[in-house]
C-alpha cells in the first residue's frame, strides 16, 4: 500500500527558528495531507495540497509538493513552544490516506 | 459541537477476552476509518467504512471486528485472535472516502487506549 514516510524522525529547535519536515510516498496520489498530534490526542488536520498543486500556504504554514519526486515538505515558520508536537504526512488515494510515522517536533523557548 | 467521541477512554482487558470501543461521530460523514498507533508506527489502517452497512479491511484487520448499521456509529471490536492488543486505538471520519478537493480530510477522536494485562 502507499506510505508517508517523514523525515527527520525527531526534530529540536529554538523558538523563533523555522522548522521544516519532509514526506516521501510510494504511489499515485490525489492529494498530500499534514496532520498534527500532541501527545496521547488525536491527530488535527492541518493543511492539504492537491496533486496538481505544487505549494500552498496557511498562516506560518507553508507546503510543497513534488509529485515527480514523490515527496512534501512541511515548512513552520517562526515556531513556538506551543508547536511542539508530532507531524504527520498522509498520502491521499482514491479511497483511504496512508500515514507515515511522523516526525516529532520539540520547540524549546 | 460537531464532532467525534471514542469510548473509553482507557481499556484494560485480559488475555482471552474480546473488548469493543466506541466511536460515535455527528458530523454527517460518510465515511469512518479506524487506525491503530504503536509507539514509532505511525497510524496503520484497521478498518474503514464508506457507507452503512459496508466497511472493508484495511492493511492491518486480523483479530478485528466492525460493524456499521448506522451512519453515526461503527464501533470496534478487538478480538481474542489480535495476539498484540496494546495500542492507541483512533477513530476518524471524512465526509467520503477518497477524492482529491478534501472530502477525504479526516476528523479524528481523542482515541482510547487499550492495554492488556
Amino acid at each position: 500500500s502507499q506510505q508517508g514516510e517523514e523525515d527527520p524522525q525527531a526534530l529540536s529547535i529554538q523558538e523563533g527558528e523555522n522548522a521544516t519536515m519532509n514526506c516521501s510516498y510510494k504511489t499515485s496520489i490525489n492529494n498530500l495531507q499534514w496532520y498534527r498530534q500532541n501527545s496521547g490526542r488525536g491527530l488535527v488536520h492541518l493543511i492539504l495540497i492537491r496533486s496538481n498543486e505544487r505549494e500552498k500556504h496557511s498562516g506560518r504554514l507553508r507546503v510543497t509538493l513534488d509529485t515527480s519526486k514523490k515527496s512534501s515538505s512541511l515548512l513552520i515558520t517562526a515556531s513556538r513552544a506551543a508547536d511542539t508536537a508530532s507531524y504527520f504526512c498522509a498520502a491521499g488515494g482514491y479511497s483511504t490516506l496512508t500515514f507515515g510515522k511522523g516526525t516529532m517536533l520539540l520547540v524549546s523557548p | 459541537d460537531g464532532g467525534i467521541t471514542q469510548s473509553p477512554k482507557y481499556l484494560f482487558r485480559k488475555e482471552g477476552q474480546n473488548v469493543t470501543l466506541s466511536c460515535e461521530q455527528n458530523l454527517n460523514h460518510d465515511a469512518m476509518y479506524w487506525y491503530r498507533q504503536d509507539p514509532g508506527q505511525g497510524l496503520r489502517l484497521i478498518y474503514y467504512s464508506q457507507i452503512v452497512n459496508d466497511f472493508q479491511k484495511g492493511d492491518i484487520a486480523e483479530g478485528y471486528s466492525v460493524s456499521r448499521e448506522k451512519k453515526e456509529s461503527f464501533p470496534l471490536t478487538v478480538t481474542s485472535a489480535q495476539k498484540n492488543p496494546t495500542a492507541f486505538y483512533l477513530c476518524a471520519s471524512s465526509i467520503r472516502a477518497g477524492g482529491a478537493a478534501g472530502a477525504n480530510v479526516l476528523t479524528f477522536g481523542a482515541g482510547s487506549r487499550l492495554t492488556v494485562l
